[in-house]
């Protein structure tokens, strides 16, 4: 069956740097991605979304980027803050969501 | 509230207890999920609900489990007989077809 997994599952990174999350995905029919942040106690909140037609899409702070070819998705942070520490979820979406087991990012001031 | 609303946000139950979680979608939502979510594991799917109907439950562990919604909106998710391997937080999302799935905060249940 289809599996959504994140490469790693901690991260941690230095406060103003980037933070780059990465996402593999098995359903090459699959044509559109979510990434979610959970903060501890809160459910997961939408972050951005891109469809299959789309290569990059970029948000306020936040780029994702996906590459069909190896079934690739990423997560780009822009200069990290304390607040962006939280675990990450990709999601491949049809009717309902398919998450990975999330990657753990912790800023270091 | 504009957001998904959930009760209780937390819940202790003792083993063999039923419980019932409550959902709250975002109003015109006409889709509504559970999921579960153990400790610093993923989103395991429970259930979709399309208005009233539920097309897929096949996420549901056990014939303990079970769910409705009413009047497209307001769902419960209810646990029978509740075991400890029960405990995890119950997330409910809710969306339409021009927004993507929103979570509500969860319950934490807890079964001792």
């Amino acid at each position: 069956g289809e599996s959504v997994g994140l490469h790693l599952p901690t991260l941690s990174v230095q406060e103003g740097d980037n933070s780059i999350i990465n996402c593999a995905y098995s359903n090459s029919a699959s044509d559109y991605f979510i990434w979610y942040k959970q903060e501890s106690g809160k459910g997961p909140q939408f972050i951005i979304d891109i469809r299959s037609n789309m290569d990059k899409r970029q948000g306020q702070r936040v780029t994702v980027l996906l590459n069909k070819t190896v079934k690739h998705l990423s997560l780009q942070i822009a200069a990290t803050q304390p607040g962006d520490s939280a675990v990450y979820f990709c999601a491949e979406v049809d009717y309902k969501l398919s998450f990975g087991a999330g990657t753990t990012v912790t800023v270091r001031a | 509230g504009a957001g998904v609303s959930q009760s209780p946000s937390n819940k202790v139950t003792e083993k063999g207890k039923d419980v019932e979680l409550r959902c709250d979608p975002i109003s015109g939502h006409t889709a509504l999920y559970w999921y579960r979510q153990s400790l610093g594991q993923g989103l395991e799917f429970l259930i979709y609900f399309q208005g009233n109907s539920a097309p897929d439950k096949s996420g549901l562990p056990s014939d303990r489990f079970s769910a409705e919604r009413t009047g497209g909106s307001v769902s419960t998710l209810t646990i029978q007989r509740t075991q400890q391997e029960d405990s995890a937080v119950y997330l409910c999302a809710s969306s339409s077809p021009n927004s993507p799935l929103h979570f509500g905060n969860g319950t934490r249940l807890t079964v001792t």
